[in-house]
């Protein structure tokens, strides 16, 4: 199993960007993949998309397509997610998850980024 | 990809058994015996509960069990505790290799 460590909190303008960072440990980063998750307040958990560290390739889901990019680096055993021309509805708590295949559960969580967003 | 329509609510007393639906579509749930359910309990991250319809991960309660019928997969939570009460969520797999959530369920223990 792995564990993630995520970046900390950020406080964003709108129609700037965020970064948010997940470190990983503990198991095989490589052959693993790597979701993202997000949670407005008091609402349910969205997911956005996956990466693969072993080529890069990534899926996400329609709605994330346009201004989410998910990447990775492999020296630092590391995940990304950004979001662009940040809006306030994406004033959320962003998880990333692992897996050991595309299709199955997230059997490691990271603790949560909470990003807001305001004018 | 619309998400999997579970019911906001469901309340039982302790001891009781109570069951929490997940209705998908051709193009998750009913194509795919990849279906999870997490639990999240406030503030918390959500925990793997269920996964691939009925498998328990170690160290999760076999009070918990679950089942899948067509389009539709099941939570069982039995003999339920005061701990179970939290937020669940159910995912599936999807024909176009993404994950899509169920808008989830709130469980109360009376």
């Amino acid at each position: 199993q792995m564990q993630l460590e995520q970046s900390g909190a950020e406080v964003k303008k709108t129609g700037s960007s965020v970064k948010v960072s997940c470190k990983a440990s503990g198991d095989t980063f490589t052959y693993r993949y790597v979701h993202w998750v997000r949670q407005a307040p008091g609402r349910p958990l969205e997911w956005m998309g996956w990466i693969t560290p072993f080529n890069g390739d990534t899926n996400y889901a329609q709605k994330f397509r346009d201004r989410v990019t998910i990447t990775r680096d492999m020296s630092r055993v590391m995940a990304y997610m950004e979001v662009t021309s940040l809006r306030s509805e994406d004033t959320a708590m962003y998880y990333c998850a692992s897996g050991s295949e595309v299709w199955g559960h997230f059997d490691s969580w990271g603790q949560g980024t909470l990003v807001t967003v305001s004018s | 990809q619309s998400a999997l329509t579970q019911p906001a609510s469901v309340s039982g007393s302790p001891g009781q058994s109570i069951t929490i639906s997940c209705i998908g579509t051709t193009s998750d749930v009913g194509r795919y015996d990849f279906v999870s359910w997490y639990q999240q309990h406030p503030g918390k991250a959500p925990k793997v509960m269920i996964y691939d319809v009925s498998s328990r991960p170690s160290g999760v309660s076999n009070r918990f069990s679950g089942s899948k019928s067509g389009n539709t997969a099941s939570l069982t939570i039995s003999g339920l505790q005061a701990e179970d009460e939290a937020d669940y969520y159910c995912t599936s797999y999807t024909s176009i290799n993404t994950q899509v959530f169920g808008g989830g369920t709130k469980v109360t223990v009376l």
